[in-house]
């Protein structure tokens, strides 16, 4: 199975920041990379498809980047609504897996 | 607007059997590809298993902690997508989610606990 590792696994940071969650893929998966942000007790929320596409709907702050083992999501402007958890996932090859998560705090 | 809601969950002892549905609406359900995704309380997410459109021959394919004990079908006419879980153990408990397979549209969850 190909293993997700993301870093860090807590990130505090204040509103106007610029950060940046890596993800590891154990092995090449290609541009087949994911991100979801989630909201305690709600589903999550796809934000970008094909390590860099943005979803319909998602706020030009988020980007992606990345390809092969190692991937990066971008928010380049944090606001309040944006302190939540992130997972990577990929879809390159059964069985998909996601990464253990981010938690974005606040500072 | 897409709508997918979850239902079936609840609490179940260790053994027991538990099916889910999920039922999809403003979609093309007869040609959709559909996955079910899971967490555990405070964990992560966990892929379970997907399910190919009957026109993609239906296949389905599952992750290997739950292959064998759970099985995915889907009713078309009723745009329903179904997990049925058997032989549950303490490790199932989770909110499960139905998802398309972009990924891009998911339910709110139901919530399985197993416990004896």
């Amino acid at each position: 199975d190909i293993q997700m590792t993301q870093s860090p696994s807590t990130l505090a940071a204040s509103v106007g920041d610029r950060v940046t969650i890596t993800c590891r893929a154990s092995q090449d998966i290609r541009n087949d990379l994911a991100w979801y942000q989630q909201k305690p007790g709600k589903a999550p929320n796809l934000l970008i498809y094909k390590a860099s596409s943005l979803e319909s709907g998602v706020p030009s702050s988020f980007s992606g980047s990345g390809s092969g083992t190692e991937f990066t999501l971008t928010i380049s402007s944090l606001q309040p609504d944006d302190f939540a958890t992130y997972f990577c996932q990929h879809y390159n090859s059964f069985p998909y897996t996601f990464g253990q998560g981010t938690k974005l705090e606040i500072k | 607007e897409v709508q997918l809601v979850e239902s079936g969950g609840g609490l179940v002892k260790p053994g027991g059997s538990l099916r889910l549905s999920c039922a999809a609406s403003g979609l093309t359900f007869t040609s959709a590809w559909m996955t079910w995704v899971r967490q555990a309380p405070g964990k992560g997410l966990e892929w379970v298993g997907r399910i190919k459109s009957k026109t993609d021959d239906g296949t389905t394919a599952y992750a290997a902690p739950v292959k064998d004990r759970f099985t995915i079908s889907r009713d078309d006419s009723k745009s329903t997508l179904y997990l049925q879980m058997n032989s549950l153990k303490t490790e199932d408990t989770a909110v499960y989610y139905c998802t398309t397979e972009s990924f891009e549209f998911w339910g709110r969850g139901t919530l399985v606990t197993v416990s004896s």
